[in-house]
């Protein structure tokens, strides 16, 4: 089964408009985390935001931030006021807490691609 | 901010080539690092994982032979692709998880990754 699962494999949004990105996710570990990755079509993985499965807060980092509903098991990413420069795939990632001998692996999912139309 | 660095960025070589790929943690120390691979329009295979000073762990499929890696210092891994061929051209990318005792908060830091093409 899918640990991480993007439905949207595109998505074209008005520059200036809002955006949202699913993303859902299985485990079955209580400690974790949700990280999503900005990949630009020059290949850089840029980090974007994070949320811990204990955090009561959703997690905000400027125009980015994350719907994150546990019981759902989901953790969608929002970005505000859309710009041009935004257009890129967009990856949700999960690391499980684990044991001692956790190697802090990413588990991906399979991508948005996001284009902002001008 | 953490910055790893990669290198190259891209390389052409002939079939039969062995290429190695660079991964550099420049301002921490990285305890683990990670090799992906990634075709065009899809999401990063793991290939293996690398801590320093042991061997490496590679994910079910991927040949310990074919790509050599080796982690010995804190802030060096390296992906030597032995005898490449066309098949193995792609996009690999590495990328290091510095050892904060936060566990499972801290993103990995990414390289920018290395465009392989093999003729």
């Amino acid at each position: 089964a899918q640990k991480i699962t993007q439905t949207q494999p595109g998505m074209f949004v008005q520059e200036k408009e809002a955006v949202t990105l699913d993303c859902t996710y299985d485990t079955s570990d209580q400690s974790y985390g949700l990280f999503w990755y900005k990949q630009p079509s020059s290949g850089e993985m840029i980090f974007l935001i994070y949320q811990g499965s204990y955090d009561e807060q959703n997690a905000t980092e400027g125009r980015y931030s994350l719907n994150f509903q546990k019981a759902r098991k989901s953790a969608n990413l929002v970005i505000s006021a859309s710009q041009l420069g935004d257009s890129a795939m967009y990856f949700c990632a999960m690391r499980e807490g684990g044991g001692s001998d956790s190697n802090y692996q990413l588990i991906w999912g399979a991508g948005t691609k996001l284009i902002i139309k001008p | 901010g953490a910055v790893v660095s990669q290198h190259p960025s891209w390389v052409i070589c002939k079939s039969g080539t062995s290429v190695k790929i660079e991964c550099r943690s420049l301002d921490f120390q990285a305890t683990t690092m990670f090799w992906y691979r990634q075709f065009p329009k899809q999401s990063l295979m793991l290939m293996a994982t690398s801590n320093e000073g042991s061997k490496a762990t590679y994910e079910q499929g991927v040949e310990k032979d074919k790509f050599l890696i080796n982690h010995a210092s804190l802030t060096l891994s390296t992906l030597t692709v032995t005898s490449a061929h066309p098949e193995d051209s792609s996009f690999y990318i590495c990328s290091a998880h510095e050892f904060t005792g936060l566990g499972v908060n801290q993103p990995q830091h990414f390289g920018d990754g290395t465009r392989l093409s093999i003729l």
